[in-house]
């Protein structure tokens, strides 16, 4: 049972548009998110995370929006760059749940210029 | 920041022979690493927890035996995947964590070949 779904395996943004990444999540336990960029054969990289005691975090392009009684986050990148292009991951944890993160199946994002 | 390195980044061995995997955390100490494995177009799935100076805390159907992890100080962890089998050829991540408001550093992977 996927407890954190991507539903969306791929997008196609153009450059300078937004990029939406969309990420549910079904264990109410979970009150911490993250959102990871990742290259083929390389080890996930950080990008922005959010507490489930806020609804919005921004950091430069990136933001992370939480809907906590949809069980919804999304990752809005605007404007979008061809260096985008990745998979990107959704992971959630919390203490209940050892802090081990739970990782959705990735959204394969291209950025065309 | 944090860097959290892993070694070897690839590696091809002969099918029944033993491969160590090192994941080192270089400028913090790590009270926890996770192991991880993916397979092609999948997501990252946990395989083990260790905490340093106790035993590894594995995920349902992953074969303790078959994968030792060792967590000998603050700053190193070692997966030993043994015997090992084509089927066990897959990419390899570890990851190091100081608590989850601390954030999580990933090594760079380690790409398993078994022949």
């Amino acid at each position: 049972d996927q407890q954190v779904k991507q539903n969306s395996p791929s997008l196609s943004v153009q450059e300078g548009r937004i990029s939406i990444l969309n990420c549910d999540y079904t264990n109410s336990m979970f009150d911490y998110f993250l959102w990871y960029k990742k290259y083929p054969a390389e080890g996930p990289t950080f990008l922005i995370s959010i507490s489930s005691i806020k609804d919005k975090n921004e950091d430069g392009r990136f933001t992370v929006f939480l809907n906590k009684s949809a069980k919804h986050l999304s990752l809005h990148i605007v404007p979008s760059q061809p260096g985008d292009s990745a998979v990107y991951f959704c992971a959630a944890t919390s203490p209940e749940y050892g802090n081990k993160l739970v990782f959705g199946a990735g959204t394969i994002l291209r950025v065309k210029s | 920041g944090a860097v959290v390195s892993q070694h070897p980044s690839w590696v091809i061995c002969k099918s029944g022979t033993s491969v160590k995997i090192e994941c080192r955390s270089l400028d913090f100490q790590a009270t926890t690493m996770f192991w991880y494995r993916q397979f092609p177009k999948q997501s990252l799935m946990l395989m083990a927890t260790s905490n340093e100076g106790s035993k590894a805390t594995y995920e349902q159907g992953v074969e303790k035996d078959k994968f030792l992890i060792n967590h000998a100080s603050l700053t190193l962890s070692t997966l030993t995947v043994t015997s090992a089998h084509p089927e066990d050829s897959s990419f390899y991540i570890c990851s190091a964590s100081v608590g989850a408001s601390y954030g999580y550093t990933f090594g760079s992977g380690t790409r398993l070949t078994v022949v």
